[in-house]
């Protein structure tokens, strides 16, 4: 079973809809969950934390379900701009704090 | 603003050629990564490193070696490369309890 493991899409979605995305992991013990956004051919840059509260940032909510071992990102009104891979990390998913990325869910925004 | 800066974003050289691929972190961070990405592999480890003079393996370190004389600098090399080593090769930096920030990305072709 993998680590962390991703639905890589593509989510093919209309300007303004709701989409969410899922990315599971293997490690109870995990410690510290993140969001990155990945466009083509560049690196991959930091979106956000998730926290055990779950939290916000404009469109965009994270949220961490340590029962069932998973974590969620939610885009709200999305944009063209939001078009995009995006990437869950997972500290501590192989047993150590190295993180792990999952293989990332790709979003298609179209007009 | 953190920044990790990758000596080339563009790089061809030829088989059996010695390789060497620099990353500078100005944050003063002890952990510096280097990964490979792929399509459709999602991103893979190749060496990290916790301090200067210290090294660990990642998941794929055959055909690599690392260097950190420096703890701003962290070098990865290739020994002898190989049209297998063609890809995007990603450094990243990360401060204790921290998200990983990433360089620019080299993209390497051996032909």
């Amino acid at each position: 079973r993998k680590e962390v493991e991703q639905d890589p899409g593509p989510f093919n979605v209309p300007e303004g809809a709701t989409v969410a995305f899922n990315c599971t992991y293997s490690n109870s013990a995990s410690q510290s969950f993140f969001w990155y956004r990945q466009d083509c051919r560049k690196e991959p840059k930091l979106l956000m934390s998730v926290y055990s509260s779950g939290n916000e940032d404009g469109r965009f909510t994270a949220q961490l379900n340590r029962a069932s071992q998973y974590i969620s990102l939610l885009i709200r009104d999305s944009k063209l701009s939001d078009s995009a891979t995006y990437l869950c990390v997972v500290n501590g998913a192989g047993g150590s704090y190295i993180p792990t990325f999952g293989r990332g869910t790709s979003l298609i925004v179209h007009p | 603003d953190v920044k990790v800066t990758q000596s080339s974003r563009y790089l061809v050289k030829r088989t059996g050629e010695k390789v060497f691929l620099e990353c500078v972190q100005d944050m003063d961070h002890e952990n510096m990564f280097w990964y490979r990405q792929d399509p459709g592999l999602g991103l893979r480890l190749i060496y990290f490193s916790y301090d200067v003079k210290m090294k660990e393996k990642g998941d794929i370190p055959e055909g690599y070696s690392v260097s950190r004389e420096k703890k701003e600098r962290f070098s990865l090399i290739l020994e002898s490369a190989s049209t297998n080593q063609t890809s995007m090769y990603l450094c990243a930096e990360e401060g204790a309890s921290q998200p990983q920030h990433f360089g620019d990305g080299t993209r390497l072709s051996i032909l």
